[in-house]
């Protein structure tokens, strides 16, 4: 079974906080996303990454950093947490191959006091 | 750009009813399509999915088929149970390797007993 992990199910930090948001898969997949997830508007996705070392921007960029410095980890960070920032955050992971299918980590529930 | 649009809900359900979400997309092209589920407190997996029109997907009961003249890819299912109880998101993609999915807003479906 393929897995995608992420380091916390539940965070709480304070507004100004760095805070680093780690997700691991164990399927050799080249391609892994963050999203973050609010009611009411879905899926958003924050960054991607297709290669070690390599990274795009989403759709909601702004406020985050990403880094991929090996292939199984892809890490999201909050470079200065804001109140705007509490969410769900889920990280996900696909292989190459047209209509791949997507894997999910449970998700980080996030908030920023 | 491409888009995906979905029914909101949310929606309640008793148990044995008949389901339809309906799901259409706006696409330059003809893309892979997909419906992923997340239940409670997990994050998204892969319901069923379909590469092609008239392409039908199927999986634990759910249909979807792959509409090109209407862009539409609705889920069905004939008799729902309270395990059914998620939130349903439509996506699309296209092409191979690292491009991204489009997904629509989710839909919570709640099934009372």
């Amino acid at each position: 079974d393929v897995k995608v992990t992420q380091s916390s199910r539940y965070l709480v930090k304070r507004t100004g906080e760095k805070v680093f948001l780690e997700c691991v898969q164990d399927m050799d997949h080249e391609n892994m996303f963050w999203y973050r997830q609010d009611p009411g508007l879905g899926l958003r996705l924050i960054y991607f990454s297709y290669d070690v070392k390599m990274k795009e921007k989403g759709d909601i960029p702004e406020g985050y950093s990403v880094s991929r410095e090996k292939k199984e980890r892809f890490s999201l960070i909050l470079e200065s947490a804001s109140t705007n920032q509490t969410s769900m955050y889920l990280c996900a992971s696909r292989p190459d191959g047209r209509a791949a299918t997507q894997y999910f980590g449970p998700g980080t529930r996030l908030t920023v006091l | 750009g491409d888009s995906v649009t979905q029914m909101e809900g949310p929606v309640t359900l008793s148990e044995e009813a008949f389901l339809t979400i309906n799901c259409t997309y706006t696409a330059t092209g003809y893309p892979s399509l997909f419906w992923y589920v997340q239940y409670p407190g997990e994050g998204l997996q892969l319901l069923l999915k379909a590469t092609k029109a008239d392409d039908k997907g199927s999986n634990k009961g759910f249909e979807a088929t792959y509409r090109k003249e209407t862009t539409s890819f609705h889920l069905e299912k004939g008799s729902v149970q309270v395990s059914d109880s998620a939130v349903y998101f439509c996506a699309l993609s296209f092409g191979l390797g690292s491009e991204k999915l489009v997904f629509g807003k989710g839909m919570k479906l709640t099934v009372n007993p």
